[in-house]
């Protein structure tokens, strides 16, 4: 049972570049979520979906896509890479979002810095 | 808007010390409150879930608090030991149409000096 993978761990892109963050759980999870974390900003919700087929934005969505066409894959993709975007992403699932005893899992993280 | 406030945002004691965490938040229509642990450059590890309809939780060392009506949590860590030194972070996770938008508070480091 591998939890939340997340690959990959380290990226450099210049600015411009596209890239995909991948995420996957092998837990028959319905809710898969990204986050940011930045010095002194906290994690902040990117984009979020509560089943496979159902996605919807969180608080900085701009600059990200994503979709959710398995239940075990969520993706995330950067358009066109700003210095902004430079950060550390996490994913995390829950087997549902509707329910208070799910404990949300999270991977461990993608290192991203774009020059 | 849900807003969580972790204070203070860092904390160093003495190793055996007894310590409490605090997090509030503003909404409290939330289907649970879920504590973590981060290590420097490290991911997230859930230590404790509490339900909006629980008051408490304890795992070890670890206990918990929820109290809903005044929008508080708080996390208890007792005996405190060098290997408690992380950020400690809380989220609240929204009910109904909210309920993946899960909030973060920033965060509280925590020191544990030999």
């Amino acid at each position: 049972n591998a939890g939340v993978t997340q690959t990959p761990k380290f990226q450099v892109l210049k600015t411009g570049q596209s890239m995909t963050l991948q995420c996957a759980q092998d837990m028959n999870h319905e809710y898969m979520s990204w986050y940011r974390q930045d010095p002194g900003m906290g994690l902040r919700l990117i984009h979020y979906s509560v089943g496979a087929g159902i996605t919807d934005q969180g608080e900085v969505p701009n600059g990200y896509n994503v979709s959710r066409s398995t239940t075990e894959d969520f993706p995330l993709r950067l358009l066109s890479a700003a210095p902004s975007q430079t950060s550390v992403y996490f994913c995390a699932s829950s087997y549902s979002a509707f329910s208070g005893a799910n404990v949300l899992t999270f991977g461990a993280g993608s290192r991203l810095t774009v020059l | 808007k849900q807003e969580v406030t972790q204070i203070p945002a860092a904390l160093s004691v003495p190793e055996g010390e007894n310590l409490v965490l605090n997090c509030s938040f503003t909404d409290s229509a939330i289907y649970n409150l879920q504590w973590f642990r981060q290590d420097p450059g490290k991911g997230l590890t859930s230590l404790l879930l509490i339900q909006s309809s629980q008051r408490e939780q304890t795992s070890g060392r670890l206990n918990a608090s929820l109290d809903k009506s005044s929008g508080r949590s708080t996390l208890y860590i007792a005996a405190s030991q060098p290997g408690d030194s992380a950020t400690y972070l809380c989220a609240v996770r929204p009910r109904d149409t909210n309920a993946g938008k899960s909030t973060f508070g920033d965060g509280t480091t925590l020191t544990v000096k030999p």
